[in-house]
């Protein structure tokens, strides 16, 4: 069974707009991870935020965590076409180093 | 390129065979991870190794099973193929410190 639950399922907004995509999980974690996939290809680690961070930047990503919400968000700033991927959050439980992944949102940036 | 390679790119087989995938992964990489994903869907976890040894696995039967070896090269053996066997198989390692996992391309499995 997978932990995490990405919000919304697909995004498609236009290029240069901002995206923002949401992920909630369910027990307490080490870290949380985002990555990105394209066309069912293998996934490429995006950027790691602990359970002790807030926020995080990287490039046009910045990713918050709200372990008492137990939520994560990603925004990617001034999107553009070569955006367009599925991102998926991971979460890496206190209790072992096994990755649980959601099932992850489709974003399609029109170009 | 994150260093991790998988054969083959593709497979094809029928109900009932058995099948072999194989993964290579980044020199020093003591952790490999085998996940499925199935079409529209999230990775789900296989099983890890850890130096050789089994030190997790998700919720699939034994006819799933796995080997690492000692040049950083894995395999996941599925016995007994059935139609909803079918998807993408994703290797990852990650070193030691358990941050970020490194994937391989996958293989796409077909079962007829």
């Amino acid at each position: 069974s997978q932990q995490g639950e990405e919000d919304p399922q697909a995004l498609s907004i236009q290029e240069g707009e901002n995206a923002t995509m949401n992920c909630s999980y369910k027990t307490s974690i080490n870290n949380l991870q985002w990555y990105r996939q394209n066309s069912g290809r293998g996934l490429v680690h995006l950027i790691l935020i602990r359970s002790n961070e807030r926020e995080k930047h990287s490039g046009r990503l910045r990713v918050t965590l709200d372990t008492s919400k137990k939520s994560s968000s990603l925004l990617i700033t001034a999107s553009r076409a070569a955006d367009t991927a599925s991102y998926f959050c991971a979460t890496v439980p206190d209790s072992n180093y096994q990755l649980i992944w959601g099932a992850g949102t489709k974003l399609i940036i029109k170009p | 390129e994150t260093g991790v390679t998988q054969s083959p790119t593709h497979l094809i087989k029928t109900r009932g065979q058995q099948v072999t995938l194989r993964c290579s992964s980044q020199s020093g990489h003591n952790t490999v991870s085998w996940y499925q994903q199935a079409l529209g869907q999230g990775p789900q976890f296989i099983f890890q190794y850890y130096r050789e040894e089994e030190n997790g696995r998700g919720n699939f039967p034994p006819r799933f099973s796995g080997l690492q070896f000692p040049n950083y090269s894995s395999e996941l053996n599925v016995n007994a193929l059935e139609l909803d066997d079918s998807a993408l198989y994703l290797c990852a390692s990650m070193t030691d410190s358990y941050n970020e996992q490194f994937f391989g391309p996958g293989t796409r499995l077909t079962v007829l």
